[in-house]
């Protein structure tokens, strides 16, 4: 079966880091290219960050951009995400989800069932 | 960035209806939308790639039409399970969601 689980959710205090990790099993996931979405409470949800199969292409969205680090280890099917410097505004349900399709253009096809990330004092 | 409106934002409907989603680009995406499904506490589910392909498992009454800006989801026959959210995905540049359309039982 193929599955996506998330782990390293929390509460953590506004300036806070944490580090999230998606166990991918049932697929090759060196062949896929990966995303890290979320949604806040009662929202739509928000691409956060891509990566390429092998990790050499990554863009982040631009609320993102220089706090937090995706990354990835193909030898251990795991996808992480680094959240560092954490707001209120990142409070949400983060999930990866696996694309498919033509290079970076593809629309996701298999989602976790998310990890909770809350940012508050 | 490339923006997603869908509309209604709010459906109310019966069982055995047939209801439409209407989603617009604020650019042109060719035909690289997809439609999502969510419940809630779940994460959202595939339904239609590329503005008109049906996702392996999405029963056929789940159809999607459109290109360039003009996006629609129809639903034939509502079912009780079809009661959820539904959310439009350009996949053009980068990714960016519409704000979601719930269908709730009239």
């Amino acid at each position: 079966e193929v599955q996506l689980v998330e782990s390293g959710g929390g509460l953590v205090q506004p300036g806070g880091s944490l580090r999230l990790s998606c166990a991918a099993s049932g697929f090759t996931f060196s062949s896929y290219e990966m995303n890290w979405v979320r949604q806040a409470p009662g929202k739509g949800p928000e691409w956060v960050s891509y990566i390429s199969s092998t990790g050499a292409t990554i863009y982040y969205a631009d609320s993102v951009k220089g706090r937090f680090t995706v990354s990835r280890d193909n030898a251990k099917n795991s996808l992480h995400l680094q959240v560092n410097s954490l707001r209120a505004e990142d409070t949400a349900v983060y999930y990866c989800a696996r694309l498919y399709g033509p290079g970076s253009s593809g629309y996701m096809d298999v989602w976790g069932q998310g990890t909770t990330v809350t940012v508050s004092s | 960035d490339i923006q997603m409106t869908q509309s209604p934002s709010t459906l109310s409907a019966s069982v055995g209806d047939r209801v439409t989603i209407t989603c617009r680009a604020s650019q042109s995406i060719s035909s690289w939308l997809a439609w999502y499904q969510q419940k809630p506490g779940k994460a959202p589910n595939l339904l239609i790639y590329k503005a008109s392909g049906l996702q392996s498992g999405v029963p056929s009454r789940f159809s999607g039409s459109g290109s360039g800006t003009e996006f629609t989801l129809t639903i034939n026959s509502l079912q009780p399970d079809d009661f959820a959210t539904y959310y439009c995905q350009q996949y053009n540049i980068y990714w960016t969601f519409g704000q979601g359309t719930k269908v709730e039982i009239k």
